[in-house]
């Protein structure tokens, strides 16, 4: 079975400062995809930025930037210029990519705030 | 493009009364999920569905919960009867079909939000 590890239960940092959120994943699954999913107060969940794993490409979505280490399990997503607006949940998911395979496992979520 | 819409957004009722949630997907969208997510943690799966069809529904608790998508478009999710756990956000969601070639995202209604007393 497939995990998601988010370390950071909250960060705060200053408008226009870049902060990094952290994500680990366990699998045995050579392909997979992973997601960094955004949800404010509203609580729509609104998908911010999408790496696929066979890509050794880091995915960058404007300001949304993710550091993809796969060896390592590791998917950590970077906001640069951080906006009042970027306030909100954040969750790292994971999907695998085999036949029938669709469902998201998400981590436990990182509380982001932007103070003014 | 509509987005996923849920209804109601609220609802509060007592242990051991039922409780249903409507989810109409995006259009075109022919795989169907709700989410169950607790507050404080990420969602997990309850069912998904293909068209009108149960793909997984491994993580539902049969005894209470039950779900339905007649004509493969709309679902509507059931608790009957409700416990204190259940309380949560159910949140549907919705993408095209696997083999369709498009786009596999999921994309999320604003969920509804259910207290249990």
């Amino acid at each position: 079975a497939q995990t998601v590890t988010q370390s950071q239960p909250e960060m705060s940092v200053q408008e226009a400062e870049t902060v990094t959120l952290s994500c680990t994943y366990d699998t045995s699954e050579s392909n997979y995809y992973l997601f960094w999913y955004k949800q404010p107060p509203s609580r729509q969940m609104i998908l911010v930025i999408r790496q696929e794993a066979y890509k050794q490409q880091n995915a960058t979505e404007n300001r949304f930037s993710v550091n993809f280490q796969k060896a390592a399990k590791s998917f950590s997503l970077k906001i640069s210029d951080s906006q009042l607006g970027d306030t909100a949940m954040y969750f790292c998911a994971f999907r695998a990519s085999y036949q029938g395979a669709q469902k998201l496992v998400f981590g436990q979520g990182t509380r982001l705030t932007i103070n003014p | 493009e509509a987005g996923v819409a849920q209804s109601p957004r609220y609802k509060i009722i007592e242990k051991r009364q039922s409780v249903a949630f409507w989810c109409n997907p995006i259009s075109g969208h022919a795989t169907l999920y709700w989410y169950q997510q607790i507050l404080g943690q990420g969602p997990k799966l309850l069912i998904q569905f293909q068209n009108n069809g149960v793909v997984d529904d491994s993580q539902l608790p049969k005894d209470r919960f039950s779900a339905e998508r007649l004509k493969g478009v709309d679902s509507t999710l059931k608790i009957q009867p409700a416990k204190l756990e259940d309380s949560a956000v159910y949140l549907c969601a919705s993408s095209f079909l696997r083999t369709s070639g498009k786009n596999k995202t999921q994309y999320f209604g604003p969920g509804t939000r259910l207290l249990v007393l």
